[in-house]
């Protein structure tokens, strides 16, 4: 089955640096897409950004960009996002989610699970 | 960049037909033919029920509808059913490369 497998739970304190991963099940991670899609708890969804795993090729919502950063490791199939300096305002659930493969893709196929963050001093 | 608007919550008795609106402006939804809606069931990972405007993907129940008359778009439920209990997320190309969600919209089953 065809499924983007997330990080398990992070509990973190202010200041701290943190990376969770989103790794492809079967298919080649090259080939899609990975945005990441934050949802603050009681909130409703935010789009973060997206990478093009064949070229780690960015794009940010001006609401992350500086503050998170993408990447991707092609031989694991996995996504990551990654925080060098969390703030208790980072605290949710974090979707990876992958872009199908075609024209106007600007739309998510697939779902991870969720990693829920908590950043707590 | 603000997010699109729905409505907070909607509900509807099992069977009759619900209609969800997203709105947002000539910058997005009303650009592009790239408004998409998402299912979340607590718990659950999240679905696509519909692409570009109205296309539905496959699996998807043909009691889901997708529409957009300027810079609103529409997703119609009919014959609702307990399972549809759920919230429901719009999302839409904003331009330079960037997408933008809806609120959210909490839709109740009676």
């Amino acid at each position: 089955e065809v499924q983007l497998v997330q990080s398990g739970a992070e509990v973190k304190k202010p200041g701290e640096s943190l990376r969770i991963s989103c790794k492809a099940s079967t298919y080649s991670l090259t080939s899609k897409w990975i945005s990441w899609v934050r949802q603050v708890p009681g909130k409703g969804l935010e789009w973060m950004g997206r990478i093009d795993p064949s070229d780690s090729y960015t794009d940010y919502s001006p609401s992350f960009q500086g503050h998170v950063s993408l990447s991707v490791d092609k031989s694991t199939r996995t996504a990551y996002l990654q925080w060098s300096s969390l703030k208790a305002s980072d605290t949710a659930i974090y979707y990876c989610a992958r872009h199908p493969w075609e024209s106007g893709n600007w739309y998510f196929d697939l779902w991870g699970r969720g990693t829920l963050v908590t950043v707590s001093s | 960049q603000s997010a699109l608007t729905q409505p907070a919550s909607v509900s509807g008795s099992p069977g009759q037909s619900i209609t969800i609106s997203c709105t947002g402006t000539s910058s997005d939804v009303g650009s592009y033919k790239l408004v998409s809606w998402y299912q979340l069931h607590p718990g659950e990972v999240p679905k696509l029920m519909i692409y570009k405007d109205d296309k539905r993907p496959s699996g998807v129940s043909d009691r889901f509808s997708g529409s957009k008359s300027g810079n609103t778009a529409s997703l119609t439920i009919s014959g609702l059913q307990a399972e549809d209990e759920a919230d429901y997320y719009c999302c839409s190309f904003a331009g330079s490369s960037t997408l933008l969600f809806g609120g959210g919209t909490k839709l109740t089953v009676l």
